[in-house]
């Protein structure tokens, strides 16, 4: 069965290190997406993807990045952690020429000390 | 830009009621989508339900459905007979026509009592 994977799961760093977290999807899927979330603000859009070499800011995007080198994976890196970007984050995919429903990772959680 | 309004944090519901939770959106596209996830508290989100913007009737999955009303900008999801197993955070969200980019609400938490 096609599915979206994310490692690690669950990651302890310190302030100033670098981070990255894998997404990988076997859906074939166009569109690719890291939100993270955290408590009364729902899940706010990091990045985006429509393609390979593609990338896109979303509404939080300061202090991460990301790159599309092929159609599964896109790697979600925080170049310095800082403890504000403690927080669940979700990987996503979809198909355009389909109704747009996002198929979700199981969530990473982050916490940076 | 698109905006997902839900102003209920958190509701109660006894078990085999019905019960509506709220959502209105803001957008300034002609087409767009608008859904429905859950996610119980293991954390995973599940897709539940979806509405196209010229849908003309309310989209239904079993015991959702989708109280779709465009003049008023709202997109309310009813849960019919409600389970132990529906207390979760329910979030609604929506995306443009073409490229989707998903924009969700803060979610409601709903819990059902026995």
């Amino acid at each position: 069965d096609a599915e979206i994977t994310q490692s690690p799961r669950h990651k302890i760093t310190e302030t100033g290190r670098q981070v990255t977290l894998a997404c990988h999807q076997t859906w074939n899927h166009n569109n690719m997406f890291w939100y993270r979330q955290d408590l009364g603000h729902g899940l706010r859009l990091i990045h985006y993807s429509y393609g390979v070499h593609d990338t896109n800011k979303g509404e939080v995007s300061d202090g991460y990045s990301v790159s599309r080198s092929n159609t599964e994976d896109l790697p979600l890196t925080l170049e310095s952690a800082a403890s504000s970007q403690t927080s669940v984050y979700f990987c996503a995919s979809s198909e355009p020429a389909n109704t747009g429903e996002l198929f979700f990772g199981e969530g990473s959680r982050l916490t940076v000390l | 830009a698109q905006k997902i309004t839900q102003t209920q944090p958190g509701m109660f519901v006894q078990e085999k009621e019905a019960v509506t939770l709220d959502c209105t959106y803001d957008t300034s596209d002609q087409s767009y989508g608008l859904f429905w996830y859950k996610q119980p508290s293991s954390g995973e989100m599940i897709f539940l339900i979806y509405q196209g913007s010229y849908d003309e009737q309310n989209a239904t999955e079993g015991r959702y459905s989708l109280n779709f009303q465009k003049a008023r900008k709202s997109a309310n999801l009813v849960i019919s007979a409600s389970q132990l197993g529906d207390s979760a955070m329910y979030f609604c969200a929506i995306h443009p026509g073409g490229y989707q980019k998903v924009t969700f609400g803060i979610g409601t938490k709903l819990q059902v009592i026995p």
